[in-house]
């Protein structure tokens, strides 16, 4: 029981490459969250999936897609990388909407030169 | 914007001392949760509060809510060197949309 799986674990990207961020749970949950990690700053969301099929934006969604690929999946892309995204990301996941707990990945932190 | 905020950003205790964490919010909650942060990791989930709850117990974890206040209060008794982490509150006011503090980062000292 691996819980949440992230890919890749560090990325160096330059500005305007573009690249996807993979999550997987297998803990059969209907919730998946992805969030940034800024220093002195908390976690902020960027999109999140209450079920498959559905993604919604959260607080900071501007320069990122999602795709909810399968209950299990859930990929954040960079389409066009800018310096301001470098940042940990972290993928969560949750039994449901904000009343349960949510379970996190170990992060991948991205550097845009 | 951040929902929860934490104080003090900062705390450095001996082994053994007592922590406490607090945690101010801006509007109604249905919920609070507290996370660690191990360095370098991701956020593991200590405990959650309602909001018609007053106070929850797990092993040395003791949160207060006070929802006239919009404050809550992480206290870790017994440190131990291994509690090094920082701690974040997180409130779901908006349903889905989690709203985490920036967190105290909390130094044991052997």
């Amino acid at each position: 029981n691996a819980g949440v799986t992230q890919t890749p674990k560090f990325q160096v990207l330059k500005t305007g490459q573009s690249m996807t961020l993979q999550c997987a749970q297998d803990m059969n949950h209907n919730s998946m969250y992805w969030y940034r990690q800024d220093p002195g700053m908390g976690l902020r969301l960027i999109y999140y999936s209450a079920s498959e099929g559905t993604t919604d934006k959260g607080e900071v969604p501007n320069g990122y897609n999602v795709s909810r690929l399968n209950k299990r999946e859930f990929s954040l892309r960079l389409e066009s990388a800018a310096p301001s995204q470098t940042s940990v990301y972290f993928c969560a996941s949750s039994e449901s909407g904000g009343t349960n707990e949510q379970f996190f990945g170990p992060g991948t932190r991205l550097t845009v030169l | 914007s951040q929902q929860g905020e934490e104080d003090p950003q900062a705390l450095s205790i001996q082994e053994g001392e007592n922590a406490t964490m607090n945690c101010s919010y801006k509007t109604s909650i249905n919920n609070l949760q507290w996370y660690r942060q191990n360095s370098g990791r991701g956020l593991v989930h200590l405990i959650l509060i309602r909001s018609n709850e007053r106070e929850k117990h797990s092993g040395r974890l003791r949160v207060t809510l006070d929802t006239s206040k919009k404050s809550s209060s992480l206290l870790i008794t017994a440190s131990r060197a291994a509690d090094t982490a920082s701690y974040f509150c997180a409130t779901d006011a908006l349903g889905n949309d989690m709203r985490f503090g920036a967190g105290t980062r909390l130094t044991v000292k052997p």
